[in-house]
Order: structure tokens, then sequence, then C-alpha cells
């Protein structure tokens, strides 16, 4: 079946530096790639979302890249702080309408 | 607009039982969305309703089954509960004006534990 790897597992960096997860999805025909920022005890939340005509974008301190050659897109966080923890999800779009497979997440701890 | 609701937040069963859950999306939607969310497994797909009918189905037994309403409010129902279907059980809703994925935003969850 469709499959999105999602790495590093965990993350931590310091208050102040950037953070970057990577994803890699293997259905050809996906075109919405959604990150979820899901934080403990509460729903995951969209932060950001690319679409396979787009190669980059950005939202001030966020920024998603996608490579469709290479069937991966990364999320990039800088100047981060600490509120900036928590677990963050990819997805993929595949098939048609709603349907999407979810990296297993990323936990990313800001250290002050 | 008020968000994704999801009614219980909380549910404990025991083996062998059913359980309903409910999901009004945010006004105007009409695609529905469940997803099973575990420590093991995380995030996985269910199944996805619009418009009344069932437009995916994900790789889960027939246990889990769902309908939506024709005001897009759903439910989703797992008969004959088995330990391992604890988890948090996340809808999301969607515009679906789009032909193709469209943005999806979710409930808080109903965490269903069964002993």
């Amino acid at each position: 079946g469709e499959n999105v790897e999602q790495h590093p597992s965990t993350l931590s960096v310091q208050e102040g530096d950037s953070a970057v997860i990577k994803c890699t999805y293997s259905d050809s025909a996906s075109n919405y790639f959604p990150w979820y920022k899901q934080e403990l005890g509460k729903r995951p939340q969209l932060i950001i979302d690319i679409r396979s005509n787009v190669g980059e974008k950005k939202d001030q301190r966020i920024a998603v890249t996608l490579n469709k050659t290479a069937k991966h897109f990364s999320l990039h966080i800088t100047e981060t702080q600490p509120e900036d923890s928590a677990v963050y999800f990819c997805a993929a779009s595949i098939g048609n309408g709603q349907n999407f497979v979810f990296g297993p997440g990323t936990r990313l701890s800001v250290l002050p | 607009k008020a968000g994704v609701t999801q009614t219980p937040r909380y549910l404990i069963k025991t083996r062998g039982q059913q359980v309903t859950l409910s999901c009004s999306p945010i006004s105007g939607h009409r695609s529905v969305s469940w997803y099973q969310q575990t420590p093991g497994q995380g995030l996985q797909f269910l199944f996805e309703y619009f418009s009344e009918t069932q437009r995916n189905k994900g790789n889960f037994p027939g246990r889990f089954s769902g309908r939506q309403f024709s005001n897009s409010r759903s439910e989703m129902n797992v008969s004959t509960l088995e330990l391992g279907d604890s988890a948090l059980y996340l809808c999301a809703s969607s515009l679906a004006a789009l032909a193709g994925a469209d943005t999806q935003y979710f409930g808080p969850g109903t965490r269903l534990t069964v002993l």
C-alpha cells in the first residue's frame, strides 16, 4: 500500500536554532501535502501545506519544500521557540477525495 | 465559525460491546474523515464520507463502519470491541470544494478505552 516515511523520529534543538523534518512518499499521484502539529493531549493543527504545482511555500518562521521527482518534502522551522515543542506529522494525499497517509511523526523538543 | 466537535470525549467499554462516536463538522464542510490514532500505529485513515456517501475507505475490518447525515454530521460505529481498538478516534472535516484533496481540520477526538 501507499506509504509515507518521516525522519527523524525525535529531534532536539536549542532555542533559536533551525529544525528540519523530512518525509518521503510512495504514490507518484499524490498532489497535496499538509503538515500538522500536535501538542500533548490536543488535536492535530494544520501549520502549513503545499500542492504539487508549487516547489516551496513559506509562512513566517515555517516553510515547506517539495521535490516531486524525488518524492520527498520537508518542513523547515527557523528561530525555534519552546512553544514549537510538539509532535509534527506530515501527510500525503492518495487517490480521490480526502484520503491521506500520515507519516509516523517527529517529536520536536526545543530546549531553552 | 465553530470548529469540529466530537462526542463523547471519553468512553470506556468492555470487550464485545459496540460503540458509536459522533462528529459535527465545521458549518458548510461536506467531507468528514475518520482516523484512528495509537502510539504504535500513528494516525491511520478509517474512511471518508462526502454528501452522505462513503467515498474512501482504509484498511480496517468490517467491524468499523460509519455514516453521514444530510447535515454532514457523521457517526462512526465499532462493533464487537477488542482490546486493540483502544485509541484516540479523530474526525476531520473539509470543505471539499476542490476536485482533489482539500485542507482538513481535526476535532478534539474521542478517547476510547476497551477493558
